[in-house]
């Protein structure tokens, strides 16, 4: 247990619905990344945090997704009008700010399946 | 960021040692190298992580020669609960870690 907690960790969901996914990183960490991850893939970053701000979003992260971290804390990723594409490992992230060779520590993921 | 090469599949036995080399020609002077750990359906787990010449921890060595374009990830006697896929990333503190496929390790009896 790396002390990232993802939930729920399996998510199923039929297509043109919306689902949110939640993040808690460690309490000292103040980075929080999100990626996805299909089989056989290694992860693809999405976006990331530093406090309660949106620092980077790849272009991966269309307009139907959105990221937040209202209090600096825990996350969320919603995800707007799902599609079968969207069916992957939703990974969680974080790290502190001063370690400056990034080691991030991971969640084990939300799986979302959508139908 | 620099790009990494690793071998997509590698096969071992039990107690054998294993050495994973990672390409990284384009590494920049103040890129750490850094590697993970994937078992199926969880997320990546840090490793090891270096600089230059060697690191070692409870888990792993990681051997970097003088021009820093490779590293060696080695697992001592290894066992079937190390069958994983490794993945190498170059990165100076960068937010968007770039994880390449890796290298799926397969641990025989």
């Amino acid at each position: 247990d790396t002390g990232v907690s993802q939930d729920p960790r399996h998510k199923i969901t039929k297509r043109g619905q919306n689902v949110t996914f939640r993040c808690d990183p460690i309490s000292e960490h103040n980075r929080l990344y999100w990626y996805r991850q299909t089989l056989g893939q290694g992860p693809e970053f999405l976006t990331y945090f530093q406090n309660e701000a949106q620092l980077e979003k790849s272009r991966l992260l269309s307009d139907r997704f959105s990221a937040e971290r209202p209090k600096g804390s825990f996350s969320t990723l919603e995800i707007q009008r799902t599609e079968q594409g969207d069916s992957a490992m939703y990974l969680c992230a974080s790290s502190l700010v001063g370690d400056n060779q990034n080691i991030q520590y991971f969640g084990a993921g939300t799986r979302l399946s959508v139908l | 960021l620099a790009k990494t090469t690793q071998p997509i599949s590698m096969d071992s036995y039990e107690g054998q040692e294993v050495n994973i080399t990672c390409s990284h020609n384009n590494i920049a002077t103040n890129d750490y190298i850094t590697w993970y750990q994937q078992f199926p359906s969880q997320g990546p787990r840090f490793i090891i992580q270096g600089y230059k010449t060697k690191v070692t921890n409870e888990v792993a060595s990681l051997f970097i020669p003088a021009d820093r374009k490779s590293s060696t990830l080695s697992l001592p006697r290894v066992s079937l609960s190390d069958t994983a896929v490794y993945y190498c990333l170059v990165a100076l503190g960068l937010h968007d870690m770039r994880f390449g496929a890796g290298t799926r390790l397969t641990v025989k009896p």
